[in-house]
């Protein structure tokens, strides 16, 4: 019984370069949520989606960053042209149903050359 | 706006003795809490969580307890173990959820 998977676990990019992450939600899962987390600090919710649908991006910066979750396949963030400051960890939970406790992958590293 | 924090940034504990780490809130129509573990180079993992209708949870060696009146949940670890150190996180919502700072919890052997 697998859980979140993210993938890959660390990506190296250069300043102006494109990374896209990616989200499998744990079998049966249909609603998937991304989160940031820098250095030594809290995770901060950035989307939340359902199959085919954004539900809440009110944490997404309003430019350079998309996401997706499309109706096969796992679900994608997207960072255009991305800066240093975009170096962190970024999670991704998954849930059955829409009100319940969110489970985590183990997220992506990131880091801008 | 809502924020979530914590009462203190590190914990130090010996092996076999109670944890208790604190968590305030801010926004008093918050209704459900959440309480994750995080390992280093891991993601969040699910501990327990509680409702704004009641005011104390129990699972397995952890206690989750609510004080609505001044806006405070703790977390209680009972015979703290070396496993069990790693970073504690209280998070508040559903869908969007707020997460606190964090207290590193170390556990002496």
């Amino acid at each position: 019984n697998a859980g979140v998977m993210q993938n890959p676990r660390h990506l190296v990019r250069r300043r102006g370069q494109e990374a896209r992450l990616r989200c499998s939600p744990m079998k049966g899962h249909s609603h998937v949520y991304w989160y940031r987390q820098l250095p030594e600090e809290g995770l901060k919710f950035m989307v939340y989606l359902q199959k085919e649908n954004i539900i809440d991006e009110s944490g997404m910066p309003k430019e350079r960053f998309s996401a997706e979750f499309p109706k096969e396949g796992p679900s994608i963030l997207r960072i255009q042209q991305v800066v240093r400051g975009d170096s962190a960890a970024y999670f991704c939970a998954s849930t059955r149903d829409r009100d319940q406790p969110q489970h985590f992958g183990d997220g992506t590293r990131l880091s801008i050359l | 706006g809502e924020s979530v924090g914590l009462h203190l940034p590190t914990l130090s504990v010996q092996e076999g003795d109670n944890s208790i780490i604190n968590c305030a809130y801010s926004n008093s129509a918050s209704d459900y809490f959440i309480w994750y573990k995080q390992e280093s180079g891991k993601g969040p993992q699910f501990i327990i969580d509680i409702r704004s209708n009641m005011d104390k949870r129990q699972g397995q060696r952890v206690t989750v307890l609510l004080n609505k009146t001044v806006k405070h949940l703790s977390l209680q670890i009972a015979a703290t173990q070396p496993g069990d150190s790693a970073v504690y996180f209280c998070a508040e919502g559903i869908r969007r959820l707020t997460f606190g700072e964090g207290t590193q919890l170390t556990v002496n052997p």
